[in-house]
């Protein structure tokens, strides 16, 4: 069964910095893997889709890799601003390529 | 463009009351259709998915059902709500699988609390 992790759980950062979210999954067998904000309340918004012959994928400031041998992706934002504080979800495909399997998040906080 | 839309958005019910989420797609034809749960301190878990009408698959037993009436409708109803059943229900879409293309996009979800 797929599991997912995401750390850290949280992360506070003042503005400007670039920051690391990481991501594993236990079974490297996936079909595609996708990152998601989700603000308080609100429901889920798709930053990128990583397709599993892709490595990496790029949105902007944001910058997705995954790993499948390792079973890793990692989301890197760069010059964070205070409008990214929000909960980023990973979730990558079930072997069948149907359901998203999600990890609980990373919940951003970016001060000014 | 593609819109998915949720009602209602929020609802408080007692428990044993029966429930009726809708879900419904604008802007694509022939969609993947999904209900995810998002519970109070649990990751989002997916509840049934649908690649047509009258389709549907279920992933975890409970007490909730899904019905897929038309092409871009989708429904999540039970019978007799329990307490358990509280949380955030969320909606998505994908087109059909074509190649790799599977993007999950969502919508803006139903907070649901039974009392």
């Amino acid at each position: 069964k797929q599991e997912v992790t995401q750390i850290p759980a949280a992360l506070s950062v003042p503005e400007g910095e670039n920051l690391v979210l990481n991501c594993s999954f236990t079974d490297s067998a996936i079909y595609n893997l996708q990152w998601f904000r989700q603000d308080p309340g609100k429901g889920l918004t798709s930053l990128l889709l990583i397709q599993s012959s892709q490595r990496e994928q790029t949105s902007g400031r944001l910058n997705a890799s995954l790993d499948k041998s390792s079973g890793r992706s990692t989301l890197y934002i760069a010059a964070s601003q205070p409008g990214d504080s929000a909960t980023y979800l990973c979730a990558p495909y079930n072997q069948a390529g149907t359901a998203l399997i999600f990890g609980k998040g990373t919940t951003l906080s970016v001060s000014s | 463009s593609q819109t998915i839309h949720q009602w209602p958005a929020t609802l408080v019910q007692p428990v044993g009351s029966p429930l009726s989420l809708e879900c419904t797609v604008e802007g694509t034809s022939n969609p993947n259709l999904y209900w995810y749960r998002q519970a109070a301190g649990r990751g989002l878990q997916l509840l049934f998915y649908s690649v047509g009408i009258g389709q549907i698959s279920s992933e975890v037993p409970q007490n909730l059902s899904a019905s897929r009436p038309q092409d871009r409708q989708f429904i999540l109803s039970s019978k007799k709500l329990l307490l358990s059943d509280s949380g955030f229900y969320l909606c998505a879409w994908s087109r059909l699988r074509q190649g790799t293309y599977n993007e999950q996009f969502f919508g803006p979800g139903t907070r649901l609390t039974v009392l």
